[in-house]
């Protein structure tokens, strides 16, 4: 799997976009991008992946650099049930494989 | 989306004795499942791989014998943890993935358990 870099927290305010980084510089041709989330006491929770073009689904964005080397999770409006350690993973997904779990970005919202 | 559930959510046992942790996927067959370990404030660590009708492929530095797997079937596994110890307390959490057809294998994870050692 393709090393990651997150930030180790970032803080949002309610009801305001939020833009989480993370940068894969060694990432192949063949590997997909993977957002997971874990609320506390919980197990990780799938969000959104990609291959090279953004995606957009009912959680989150995905915006995925031209070269592919780095990635933007964006919560268009944060909520307090947002706050969690958000992963980005990255790795081929031809099978089913296991996920390296960096340490991710904890994500706090303010009221 | 499919779900995998955790059986039990949390467990509280003594020193020496055994705990049994299952995990099943409930709407899906999962020929390979995975166990992972999370001690407070630090990440998820895969502890090994659980093949259907197979043996378990532990990562370095697990030990086989403590931590046994058994996946007898396209649904469930199950970690055993033998002879407990305080340090083995932790979060215990498994992930499981639709059978391969190519394309994207999303992984789906239980809600974790935690055990907690006397």
């Amino acid at each position: 799997d393709a090393k990651t870099t997150q930030p180790n927290s970032m803080e949002s305010n309610e009801e305001e976009p939020v833009h989480l980084p993370c940068n894969h510089s060694t990432i192949s041709g063949t590997d997909y991008i993977h957002w997971y989330r874990q609320l506390p006491s919980q197990g990780p929770e799938y969000v959104i992946h990609g291959l090279t073009s953004n995606v957009n689904n009912r959680m989150a964005s995905l915006a995925i650099a031209e070269d592919r080397k780095s990635s933007t999770l964006i919560l268009h409006r944060a909520t307090l049930r947002d706050a969690a350690v958000y992963y980005c993973i990255v790795h081929s997904s031809g099978s089913a494989r296991q996920l390296t779990f960096g340490s991710g970005t904890q994500l706090t919202v303010l009221p | 989306g499919a779900v995998v559930s955790q059986h039990p959510s949390w467990v509280i046992c003594k020193s020496g004795t055994s705990v049994k942790i299952e995990c099943r996927s409930l709407d899906f067959q999962a020929t390979t499942m995975f166990w992972y370990r999370q001690f407070p404030k630090q990440s998820l660590m895969l502890m090994a791989t659980s093949n259907e009708g197979s043996k378990a492929t532990y990562e370095q530095g697990v030990e086989k014998d403590k931590f046994l797997i058994n996946h007898a079937s396209l649904t469930l596994s199950t970690l055993t943890v033998t002879s407990a110890h305080p340090e083995d307390s932790s979060f215990y959490i498994c992930s499981a993935s639709e059978m391969d057809r190519g394309g994207y294998n999303e992984q789906f994870f239980g809600p974790g358990t935690r055990l907690t050692v006397l």
